[in-house]
């Protein structure tokens, strides 16, 4: 069984970087074809996607936070990790991990998700 | 990026009504395409994949389909606990993207 459940610093100050860990259960991010998507979601909004990292250490970025996001995974402790530098009020909102699968045919994206950590960036 | 226009952002239906919820996309996505249900304070359940396939343990009730760039999901006959936001999601191209989300209430 799959699980994930993600942590961070509840509230930081604008400028300061967020950093985020997910640690999952149930997969290994070393096994061809995983991986772990983080997605955000402000508070009575949408979903954005945000980064991924996979199994043979590819990652994704989503260009629209530009250079500010790294993804990084730790195969041996079962966790990922999502940093955003230069934090604003903008990013204030519950960031997701997901757990995302490809068989070498299909993609199984985001079909099991954490419960979220609520981040609020503020003064 | 692939836009992903949704539509309505929110509506209300009465229990037994039959509710249709559709994303646009601004390009070609073929059927890389998911629809998640959200429920208030709850993370997204993914509820079809593929554009028409059910995920495991989804009530028979949810359908996807497709027309060329246009995606529903389709309740057949609405129930209590299929109150909640969905949100289509396209993953054929980086970034993948959501659309805004529908709201589904209770009339």
């Amino acid at each position: 069984q799959v699980t994930l459940k993600e942590s961070g610093p509840g509230i930081l100050q604008p400028s300061h970087t967020l950093s985020l860990t997910c640690s999952f259960s149930g997969f290994s991010l070393s096994t061809y074809g995983m991986g772990v998507s983080w997605i955000r979601q402000p508070s009575g909004k949408g979903l954005e996607c945000l980064a991924s990292i996979w199994w043979n250490g590819n990652t994704y970025n989503n260009p629209s936070l530009k250079s500010r996001l790294t993804v990084s995974k730790d195969t041996s402790n079962n966790q990922a990790f999502l940093k955003v530098t230069s934090v604003d009020t903008a990013d204030t909102a519950t960031y997701y991990c997901a757990h995302t699968r490809y068989d070498g045919t299909y993609y199984y994206v985001m079909d099991v998700w954490g419960q979220g950590a609520s981040v609020t960036v503020s003064s | 990026d692939i836009q992903m226009t949704q539509s309505p952002s929110s509506m209300s239906a009465s229990l037994g009504d039959r509710v249709t919820i559709t994303c646009q996309a601004s390009q070609d996505i073929g059927n890389n395409l998911i629809w998640f249900q959200q429920k208030p304070g709850k993370s997204p359940r993914p509820m079809i994949y593929y554009a028409t396939n059910l995920a495991n343990g989804v009530p028979s009730r949810f359908s996807g389909s497709r027309s060329g760039s246009d995606y529903s999901l389709t309740i057949s006959s609405l129930e209590s606990e299929d109150m909640a936001d969905y949100h289509c999601l396209q993953y054929k191209q980086y970034p993948w993207t959501f659309g805004g989300g529908t709201k589904l209430e209770l009339k």
